[in-house]
């Protein structure tokens, strides 16, 4: 079975570009969360749906980072403009509903890198 | 907000030996969760708890979740050159279900 998928697993970009991380989700889970990944700050949780619904996203930065998930398998964090700050791993993740998301099933995220 | 304090940060170890890790928190949680991750891979579960007292093991890996529900532990016993990674815990809280993480604990095996 395919796991969560990421694209593109490496960016880089220069400041003030606009960045957009595609992930699709295990087929059948109901939950998708964004994470962000930083020596400093480790994994942060960004934002999480539920049946392609946002539900949290208290740990987006700033309004320069949104996200949207039109279906049930696909998913998308757009950083608009970006800058060297945003610089990190993004992953994704995904959980079936019986596990009330405890069990996540992670991506191998997306490193991004903003010059 | 809600903290996980997991130590050791780093280990280094000799191939062979056993391994210990934990996390503790001020917060109750409902679920432990200890994950590995791999690098340039995204972490994977290795074991999940979900009662006071539990000990479950998944081969050479041991976790127990703490009586008082604020803390876990992981061991590894024997650990192999495959064994090296980052290892994370995560609590989740009865308050909501959101996965509260550990900093990781860097397993290196010394040549």
């Amino acid at each position: 079975d395919a796991g969560v998928i990421q694209s593109p697993r490496h960016e880089v970009t220069e400041m003030g570009q606009e960045v957009t991380l595609r992930c699709k989700p295990i087929s059948g889970h109901d939950y998708l969360f964004w994470y962000r990944q930083t020596m400093m700050r480790g994994l942060e949780l960004l934002i999480y749906f539920n049946n392609n619904v946002p539900i949290d996203d208290s740990g987006m930065p700033e309004d320069r980072f949104s996200a949207k998930m039109p279906n049930a398998s696909f998913s998308t964090l757009k950083i608009q403009p970006s800058e060297p700050r945003d610089s990190a791993v993004y992953f994704c993740a995904s959980s079936p509903a019986e596990s009330s998301y405890n069990e996540q099933f992670f991506g191998p995220g997306t490193r991004l890198t903003v010059l | 907000g809600q903290q996980l304090n997991q130590s050791p940060q780093s280990m280094f170890i000799q191939e062979g030996e056993d391994v210990s890790m934990n996390c503790t928190s001020s917060s109750i949680f409902n679920t432990w969760l200890w994950y590995k991750q791999d690098p340039g891979e995204g972490p994977v579960l290795l074991i999940a708890l979900y009662k006071a007292g539990e000990l479950t093991s998944n081969g050479r890996l041991t976790a127990q979740f703490g009586i008082t529900r604020k803390d876990s532990f992981l061991n590894i016993s024997a650990s192999i050159p495959s064994d090296v990674g980052i290892y994370f815990c995560a609590g989740q809280l009865y308050s909501n279900y959101q996965l509260i993480w550990g900093a990781g604990t860097k397993l290196i095996i010394k040549p």
